[in-house]
């Protein structure tokens, strides 16, 4: 069964503290890893996404991994501000062209001043 | 403006009520997609749309209906509302010929209680 799962299920952290986010998948066939965004009260915006041949990928002070082999991404947050304060969401999608996606629970970042 | 609107945002309705969401898109991408999300559970796909002529069913499409009345307009209804279709709906939309890789864009959500 395609299943995405992501670790913790919340985070509290400090502005400026960085932090890592967990995703572990078993989704087949692989065809590509996205991390999402989500303010509250707002739809999900992709930050970031990494296909089998790539292993890290950046977007300002985002960085997400992927290892493919044990089926897992991380999302790391550096210098974290309190704007980071979201859902993170991992999404994988499977198949030919990637088009069915499935979706993690999220994990909710709270961010302190 | 948003890219992708969606219709009303925020919707208290009765049980065995007929709810309509809308959503409009500005992106010129011909899918288009019906997400539900709950506490705690990822985003689940209701429907979802190819072009106009193309409607298909998700993994949770009992007790929804859509129409694509346009490529840019997919609507969601709720034939008979019951509350444990009280959650937050999504619409989003996406073309790979753009990403080559299906990234979703998503609306603003529409926040639906049945009560």
């Amino acid at each position: 069964k395609n299943q995405v799962e992501q670790s913790p299920q919340s985070l509290i952290i400090l502005e400026g503290k960085n932090c890592t986010l967990q995703c572990n998948y078993t989704v087949s066939p692989f065809s590509n890893l996205r991390w999402y965004k989500q303010d509250t009260g707002r739809g999900p915006v992709s930050l970031t996404i990494m296909t089998f041949s790539e292993n890290t990928k950046s977007n300002g002070r985002y960085t997400a991994t992927l290892d493919a082999d044990t089926k897992q991404s991380s999302l790391h947050i550096t210098a974290s501000q309190l704007s980071d304060s979201a859902s993170y969401i991992c999404v994988v999608s499977a198949g030919t062209g990637g088009f069915k996606t499935i979706f993690g629970a999220g994990t909710r970042l709270f961010v302190k001043a | 403006d948003a890219d992708v609107t969606q219709t009303p945002r925020n919707r208290i309705t009765k049980t065995g009520k007929r709810i309509m969401l809308e959503c409009s898109q500005t992106k010129g991408h011909d899918r288009m997609y019906w997400y539900r999300q709950d506490p705690g559970l990822g985003l689940r796909l209701i429907y979802y749309s190819f072009d106009v002529k193309d409607i298909n069913k998700g993994e949770i499409s009992d007790g929804y209906s859509v129409s694509r009345q346009a490529q840019a307009k997919f609507s969601l209804s709720l034939e008979s509302a019951i509350p444990n279709q009280t959650a937050l709906y999504f619409c989003a939309t996406s073309d790979p010929r753009v990403s080559g890789t299906g990234e979703l864009f998503f609306g603003e959500g529409s926040r639906l209680t049945v009560l």
